[in-house]
């Protein structure tokens, strides 16, 4: 089945850091992949949706510059999260789909950002 | 617009148990639904989905939804609950686009 790897799985860094989160599809081409984030207990909730080789659509009160989106090929985006502080600390989840009406999303095993 | 209800943010029930998850829809479109599991500091995993034709859609481990489009249902069961089905189950619906929507999760709970 359609496999994505994100990585790093946990990461804990010191207030003001920025953290790259990578999203990979092993086995096919994503053309679109969403960036999710999940508060304890709780839902997701979509941050933005990124098509390859264009800028992400981000979600209402999501900071553009806050959460940089990068979907430079088939079978990668990034999350970058710039200057974190520790309200930013959440689990961050990637999915991937490919072009076809319905297809289902397939998911990441996200990544838990711990900001001290 | 569409949007997902799950009733119930928590669900007991005993090993062995009929497992019973409910999930209501609204969709200006026909709808496409979705279950997905996560488990602990994990991200989530397709169940099954329903897309067209047989309304009783048949998913792994054990698990089956049926779309009753009259009740906007897509509640989710198996017939005996196991330890390892302990975890959160999100509903999700999307119209014809990539979009998906997503109910606010039902914890499950297995009692040996």
């Amino acid at each position: 089945g359609a496999v994505v790897s994100q990585h790093p799985s946990w990461v804990i860094c010191k207030s003001g850091t920025s953290v790259k989160i990578e999203c990979r599809s092993l086995d096919f081409q994503a053309t679109t992949m969403f960036w999710y984030r999940q508060f304890p207990k709780q839902s997701l909730m979509l941050m933005a949706t990124s098509n390859e080789g264009s800028k992400a659509t981000y979600e209402q009160g999501v900071e553009k510059d806050k959460f940089l989106i990068n979907h430079a090929s088939l079978t990668l985006s990034t999350l970058t999260v710039t200057s974190a502080h520790p309200e930013d600390s959440s689990f961050y989840i990637c999915s991937a789909t490919w072009t076809g009406i319905n297809q289902p999303q397939h998911f990441g095993d996200g990544t838990r950002l711990s900001i001290l | 617009a569409q949007s997902v209800t799950q009733l119930g943010s928590h669900v007991s029930v005993s090993e062995g148990a009929l497992v019973l998850l409910r999930c209501n829809y609204s969709s200006s479109v026909p709808p496409y639904l979705f279950w997905y599991v996560q488990y602990p500091n994990q991200g989530l995993q397709l169940l099954l989905k329903y897309t067209t034709g047989a309304t009783l859609v048949k998913g792994i481990n054990g698990f089956e939804a049926e779309f009753k489009k009259s009740e906007t249902s897509f509640h989710l069961t198996k017939p005996s609950a196991h330890m390892s089905d302990a975890a959160e189950y999100f509903c999700a619906v999307s119209d014809t686009g990539n979009q998906f929507y997503f109910g606010t999760g039902t914890s499950l709970t297995v009692i040996p």
